[in-house]
């Protein structure tokens, strides 16, 4: 079994709805991370946690919230989808090495 | 703010050449180094990093990479390609703060012709 597992691995969506994208960890980590990844544009962090009552935004924060339910699930949310957020998702988990193990990833498309 | 640079879009390198993909980067303090390698269709997996100690750091897969610290380099090399390193690398940094987050560049797509 994988590590990081992200749900679903692949979306489509309209424009206007309202998304969820599901992360579970095993690996015990404390730390969190949604990312997303565009061509040309690398990774680029949304939101992170660094414990369950932690939460913090990352660069690309607007129009997305997450909710850490457990140390393990970390969800994220797009509360009104828009074109431009077409890209693949990633979650991450960390130690406390910051050596990050990521999901295999949700590919998201808006239409 | 800490940011990463790989100053390549793309590397084109023959099979059994040596290659050498860059990285520069900006932090305050001392930094935590990293490379992660992305295959077609899959997340990204951790090949090396660097903390401190010796400059020369050895990864998974047969590569490694060199920490230059008046250069604020960290390239990612390997002896000897193979055509099965074709594959999306990122280097990426932290402040080593404790409660720093990676900041990651924006990949480099190695081609390892046969």
């Amino acid at each position: 079994d994988a590590d990081v597992t992200q749900t679903p691995r692949n979306r489509i969506t309209k424009t206007g709805k309202r998304i969820m994208l599901e992360c579970s960890q095993t690996k015990g980590h404390d730390r969190m991370y949604w990312y997303r990844q565009d061509p040309g544009l690398g990774l680029r962090l949304i939101y992170y946690s660094f414990d369950v009552k932690d939460i913090n935004k990352g660069e690309i924060s607007d129009g997305y919230s997450v909710s850490r339910q457990a140390q393990a699930k970390f969800s994220l949310s797009l509360e009104s989808a828009i074109p431009n957020q077409t890209a693949l998702y990633f979650c991450a988990t960390a130690g406390q090495d910051e050596k990050l193990f990521f999901g295999s990833g949700t590919q998201l498309s808006v239409l | 703010a800490q940011s990463v640079a790989q100053p390549e879009d793309q590397v084109n390198v023959a099979e059994g050449n040596p290659l050498t993909v860059k990285c520069t980067y900006s932090v305050s303090g001392n930094p935590y180094l990293f490379w992660y390698v992305q295959y077609p269709n899959r997340g990204l997996q951790f090949l090396l990093k660097y903390i401190t100690g010796d400059n020369l750091v050895k990864g998974s897969y047969g590569f490694e990479a060199e920490f230059n610290k008046s250069q604020t380099s960290f390239h990612l090399k390997k002896p000897s390609a193979l055509v099965s390193d074709s594959a999306l690398y990122f280097c990426a940094v932290s402040s080593h703060s404790g409660y720093s987050t990676l900041t990651f560049g924006k990949g480099t797509m190695l081609l390892v012709s046969p």
